[in-house]
């Protein structure tokens, strides 16, 4: 079965950092392109950012409000997506979806979510 | 970065009835990199419909998807209850920029 499954969310105060991490199954993970895109209570979707698969560079892009805070990195032994973030503030709290696409593609695959709140 | 622009907010229809939702792009969507996501409460967004008019794996025919350019529309041809969500389009092509529309809510009337 294809799967995502995100972990590590939780509360955190302004200024923290958290580990969001995502593991997948069901599918070659070396291959994917891989997204995180975050939803804001009561509100839309927000692509966060982008690590695409080794063998097309492995480079990384992010939305400008985690641009210098967020870092996404991908372990391809062990099938997990990471979201590293930085110096985080009260309206980074959302739920973080994980999410795959062919390389260029549409997102076909999306995790559960995992809800990080930024509260003091 | 390209804004998408969904209209209306939200749409009010009965079982049965037509759904037709815009997207509307502040430049040109390349080489139709539209798609269009299903969320319903409390679940992650589905994939409907890729390439502005390519539905995906799964998803039943009433749903279809059209446009070029800065216009594009999803349309539901006979709405069945589990249709009524929300429903957000999405633009991929403008690498590295990956932006979302803001949602239209699709309400029973």
């Amino acid at each position: 079965e294809v799967q995502l499954v995100e972990s590590g969310g939780g509360l955190v105060k302004p200024g923290g950092s958290l580990r969001l991490s995502c593991a997948a199954s069901g599918f070659t993970f070396s291959n994917a392109w891989m997204s995180w895109v975050r939803q804001a209570p009561g509100k839309g979707l927000e692509w966060v950012g982008r690590i695409k698969s080794k063998t097309d560079g492995g480079t990384t892009d992010y939305a400008a409000p985690v641009k210098g805070r967020f870092t996404i990195s991908r372990d391809d032994s062990k099938n997990t997506l990471y979201l590293q973030m930085n110096s985080l503030k009260t309206e980074d709290t959302a739920v973080y979806y994980c999410t795959t696409s062919p390389p260029g593609g549409a997102f076909d695959i999306w995790g559960q979510g995992t809800m990080v709140t930024v509260s003091s | 970065e390209i804004v998408l622009t969904q209209s209306p907010g939200t749409l009010s229809l009965s079982p049965g009835e037509r759904a037709t939702l815009s997207c509307r792009a502040s430049q040109s969507v390349s080489s139709s990199y539209l798609a269009w996501y299903q969320q319903k409460p409390g679940q992650a967004p589905r994939l409907l419909i890729y390439g502005a008019s390519s539905r995906a794996t799964g998803i039943p025919d009433r749903f279809s998807g059209s446009g070029s350019g800065t216009d594009f529309t999803l349309t539901i041809s006979r709405l069945e209850p589990e249709d009524f969500a929300v429903y957000y389009c999405q633009q991929y092509g403008s690498s590295p920029r990956i932006t979302f529309g803001g949602g239209t809510k699709v309400e029973i009337k």
